[in-house]
């Protein structure tokens, strides 16, 4: 497709379950990010990738949270030991080009998680 | 670190109102800035942005203008319609991007 795909789109899970969110950015996009949005809140940014390469992880809340780009397109965010703070919304973004100014990034249209 | 907040929502407006959103930044060094829109079940798009002070961000009749002096990019709409219902962010973009936490918008008929 040509926009930025999410799977699955709602999940799911229960409290101490392992789970793998899946993103297939837009082909080519250089960029990719992870970001999680609470209820009501705005979005809050958990890492970024440029290509295969994850260059900022700042923002992953705890040693629970893993992401990976393998082969610079498809990401997967994996969450071990869920836990009910874990419920949001993850959204996944892409770019074309490396971090600048201005550069936009395309959002997926998210993975809802609820832990129970 | 850099933020950004914007007003406080729900806003419920009339078809055909004026629109404004506020929204003010804190930031070192000179951040682009963002409005995005997320319409129910979708993900966030791209509504307009501005790269350096004193642009103007416009599309679909929306606009923002970045004012440094004041670090603000208020978004603007003459005339809303029904089909403006949605979630407005406001966004920075520096070291990373960092959002507001959105207002919510409903035009009724």
């Amino acid at each position: 497709g040509a926009g930025v795909s999410q799977s699955p789109r709602y999940k799911v899970a229960k409290r101490g379950q392992d789970v793998a969110l899946r993103c297939d950015p837009i082909s080519g996009h250089v960029s990719l990010f992870w970001y999680q949005q609470a209820l009501g809140q705005g979005p809050e940014f958990l890492t970024y990738f440029q290509n295969e390469a994850q260059l900022d992880k700042s923002g992953l809340p705890s040693d629970r949270f893993f992401a990976e780009r393998p082969e610079g397109s498809v990401s997967t965010l994996k969450i071990q030991r869920t836990q009910q703070e874990d419920s949001a919304v993850y959204l996944c973004a892409s770019s074309p080009y490396n971090t600048g100014g201005g550069n936009i990034q395309y959002f997926g249209a998210g993975t809802r998680l609820s832990v129970l | 670190g850099d933020s950004v907040t914007q007003m406080e929502g729900p806003v419920t407006l009339s078809e055909e109102a004026f629109l404004t959103i506020n929204c003010t930044y804190t930031a070192t060094g000179y951040p682009s800035l963002f409005w995005y829109v997320q319409y129910p079940g979708e993900g966030l798009q791209l509504l307009l942005k501005a790269t350096k002070a004193d642009d103007k961000g416009s599309n679909k009749g929306f606009e923002a203008t970045y004012r440094k002096e004041t670090t603000s990019f208020h978004l603007e709409k003459g005339s809303v319609q029904v089909s403006d219902s949605a979630v407005y962010f406001c966004a920075l973009l520096g070291d990373d991007m960092r959002f507001g936490a959105g207002t919510r918008l409903t035009v009724k008929p």
